[in-house]
C-alpha cells in the first residue's frame, strides 16, 4: 500500500472564492482520482487525474468547476472553483499502482463555504 | 453506473452474522468492498476479480458472481470493530474506464456489545 497526504484537511471558504487541494503519494503511482463524499452519503468520482495531459471528468464535473492538475507521478491538485454553499462535501483523494488492485485513499479535505 | 447496495442499514449484537450485497447493471471487471468510520478514509478490506471468486480475510469474506454482476460481502460472527458504513466500488471493463470505481450508497453497519 502507500501512503497519500491531503492538504488542507479542513477549510472554511467564502461564497465566489477557490480552494486548492494537494494530494501527495509517499511513492510513484499509475492513476490517481478524485472523489467528493457529502455528509453521509458515497463517493462520488469526479475526475481521474492523468499525469502530463487533462483530467478525465465524469458526467455532470467540468474542468472550468474542478481544475486539476498531475505534474507527476506522486501529486496532484483539485481546484474547487467559484464556491457555492452547495460545494460544501469532503473531497478525497485516491490512487492505484499499475498491476495492483488495492486503491487507497486520502484523509480527505473537509470544504464548507459560507 | 452506480451499483446498488442493500441493504441500507443492519443493526447487530456482537456475535451475530451479517450479509451485504453489490449489484451492478454493468459488466464488471473487479468488486472492490470498504469500510469507513466516521471521519476517516475508506479502507480497503477486499477485491474480487473472477466470477464465482470467494476471498476471506479474519472472519470477513466475499463472493463475485460474475454471471449476475452481483458481490456480497459476509461478516461472521460481527466484533464491535466491524461498526462502520461498507461500500462496494465496482470497477467497469477495462480499456480507457481502468482503475476508476464507481461506489455504492453504502451500508452502516452498527454493532452493539
Amino acid at each position: 500500500s502507500a501512503v497519500i497526504s491531503q492538504k488542507p484537511s479542513r477549510d472554511i471558504c467564502q461564497r465566489g472564492t477557490s480552494l486548492t487541494i494537494q494530494c501527495q503519494v509517499d511513492s510513484q503511482v499509475t492513476m490517481m482520482f478524485w472523489y467528493r463524499q457529502q455528509p453521509g452519503q458515497s463517493l462520488t468520482l469526479i475526475a481521474t487525474a492523468n499525469q502530463g495531459s487533462e483530467a478525465t471528468y465524469e458526467s455532470g464535473f467540468v474542468i472550468d468547476k474542478f481544475p486539476i492538475s498531475r505534474p507527476n507521478l506522486t501529486f496532484s491538485t483539485l481546484t474547487v472553483s467559484n464556491l457555492s454553499p452547495e460545494d460544501s462535501s469532503i473531497y478525497l483523494c485516491s490512487a492505484r499502482r499499475q498491476g495492483e488492485t488495492e486503491a487507497f485513499f486520502g484523509q480527505g479535505t473537509r470544504l464548507t463555504v459560507v | 453506473q452506480q451499483p446498488v447496495q442493500s441493504p441500507q442499514a443492519v443493526i447487530l449484537r456482537e456475535g451475530e452474522d451479517a450479509v451485504i450485497n453489490c449489484s451492478s447493471s454493468k459488466a464488471l471487471y473487479s468488486v472492490h468492498w470498504y469500510r469507513q468510520k466516521h471521519g476517516e478514509a475508506p479502507v480497503f478490506l477486499m477485491i474480487l476479480l473472477k466470477g464465482g471468486e470467494q476471498k476471506g480475510h479474519d472472519k470477513i469474506s466475499a463472493s463475485f458472481n460474475e454471471k449476475k454482476q452481483q458481490s456480497s460481502l459476509y461478516l461472521t460472527a460481527s466484533q464491535l470493530s466491524y461498526s462502520g458504513t461498507y461500500f462496494c466500488g465496482t470497477e467497469i471493463g477495462r480499456g480507457s474506464t481502468l482503475g476508476r470505481l464507481y461506489f455504492g450508497r453504502g451500508t452502516q453497519l452498527t454493532v452493539w456489545p
